[in-house]
């Protein structure tokens, strides 16, 4: 399967844990994106790389989630002292510059 | 700042009948719109895109400027089309991020 993956695809954990989310995109792609979907709505922006630069955040990144894509390929997204409402899922999507986004399974949280 | 409204949450069709998804978007600049699927426990997938003004299963869309619209249409629904349907748009320069509508789930029945 030579598509975005995502890992884990389901996490469930306790209020005030870190977690961490790992994003595979597609190889020759030098964008990646992460978006959060919550029920009954359409994913939201939240960041993005043009290869290993974060060039744009969403104000809704608070300062307790953070991204990397330290070599330009894979990505993680943690999140930390995590809160009922980052239950979400978590996508990724990765493209070629001004290419169309290929998104990847998702993520799913809970927050419990 | 950019909004997409899909006013529709559910549209339910018989098989045979012609489809309509509807999208309107807000935003100051030239945009780029984009349609995406996502069928039963699989992940989003690509549609349309509305520059490179393909039918991709039968759907067309044609983007309105003067009407702000991008309506995803079908003449003849399939059961195999039913799932949820995103309409979502990309600004102009290097912001490539993608705002998305809050979907409207297609139901085709016999």
């Amino acid at each position: 399967d030579t598509g975005v993956s995502q890992d884990p695809r389901h996490k469930i954990t306790k209020r005030g844990q870190n977690v961490t989310f790992r994003c595979d995109p597609i190889s020759e792609h030098n964008r990646l994106y992460w978006y959060r979907q919550t029920l009954g709505q359409g994913p939201e922006f939240l960041t993005y790389f043009q290869n290993e630069a974060q060039l744009e955040k969403s104000r809704l990144l608070s300062d307790r989630f953070s991204a990397e894509r330290p070599k330009g390929s894979f990505s993680t997204l943690e999140i930390q002292r995590t809160e009922q409402g980052d239950s979400a899922m978590y996508l990724c999507a990765s493209s070629l510059t001004s290419g169309a986004q290929y998104f990847g399974p998702g993520t799913r949280l809970l927050v419990l | 700042a950019q909004r997409v409204t899909q006013p529709e949450k559910l549209l339910s069709v018989f098989k045979g009948a012609p489809v309509e998804l509807k999208c309107n978007y807000s935003y100051s600049g030239s945009p780029e719109l984009f349609w995406y699927v996502q069928y039963s426990r699989q992940r989003l997938q690509l549609l349309l895109r509305h520059i490179s003004r393909e039918s991709i299963k039968g759907f067309t869309a044609d983007l309105n400027k003067g009407e702000t619209s991008f309506h995803l249409k079908k003449p003849f629904a399939q059961e195999e089309d039913s799932a949820m349907y995103y309409c979502a748009l990309s600004g102009t320069g290097t912001a490539s991020k993608l705002t998305f509508g809050t979907g409207t789930r297609l139901q085709v029945t016999l």
